[in-house]
């Protein structure tokens, strides 16, 4: 099944901006966006952001999503040693009939 | 406090089968569409199914397609995945979701002669 396309790894530096990427079509995000996951080594993924960009009641304002055309971007800013972590995107797959979730990409703070 | 907790996992051989159970808490389970997801420990997030909230619309990847199947009892605020036909490399940490918004904690299925 076609899937999304994340880069394996990013490094930023501390206090930095990071922006990741997540590259699909116009039968996922090109039509309903995409919504950011955030995962710790050993916990369970956190949603970051919804399709529509909004955040989750509690996420920072650090984190910010966005989207042109089949590509969906999530930016954090100030970068803190509490971010390192995976990301994953997600998106309905309104073609396929299914959820397609990117390989993620594994956020290096240095 | 939104809670799911799944249950049911376990070490099981080629060919047989298991069902693993998630029990919701905090929230209208009933209105809420809800999702199984896998990861391998180590790898990356993979979508397995979903179930509307009535329970008469469900989607599959195609890997588990004819499997598996996913139903969820509303009286009871609990969603399953009854898993037929096990494969090794359906081996993994499985996650149920709701919305793909809030995260269980996962149960570990392990497939291995």
């Amino acid at each position: 099944q076609a899937g999304l396309t994340q880069p394996p790894s990013v490094s930023t530096g501390l206090r930095q901006t990071a922006t990741l990427t997540c590259t699909g079509n116009s039968n996922n995000i090109g039509s309903g966006g995409a919504a950011w996951l955030q995962q710790h080594q050993g916990h369970p993924p956190k949603l970051l952001s919804h399709r529509d960009d909004s955040r989750p009641s509690g996420i920072s304002e650090r984190f910010s999503a966005s989207r042109s055309g089949n590509t969906a971007s999530l930016t954090i800013t100030g970068l803190q040693a509490e971010d390192e972590a995976d990301y994953y995107c997600s998106a309905w797959d309104s073609s396929l009939g299914v959820w397609v979730i990117g390989g993620g990409t594994k956020l290096t703070v240095l | 406090e939104l809670q799911l907790v799944e249950s049911g996992g376990g070490l099981v051989l080629p060919g047989e089968s298991l069902r693993l159970s998630c029990a919701a808490s905090g929230f209208t389970f009933s209105s809420f569409w809800m999702h199984w997801v896998r990861q391998v420990p180590g790898r990356g997030l993979v979508w397995v199914s979903q179930i509307n909230p009535n329970g008469r619309t469900t989607d599959y990847a195609d890997s588990v397609k004819g499997r598996f199947t996913i139903s969820r009892d509303n009286s009871k605020n609990t969603l399953y995945l009854q898993m037929d036909s096990l494969r090794v490399e359906d081996t993994a940490l499985y996650y149920c979701a709701s919305d793909l918004a809030s995260w269980g904690q996962g149960t570990l299925v392990t497939v291995s002669s």
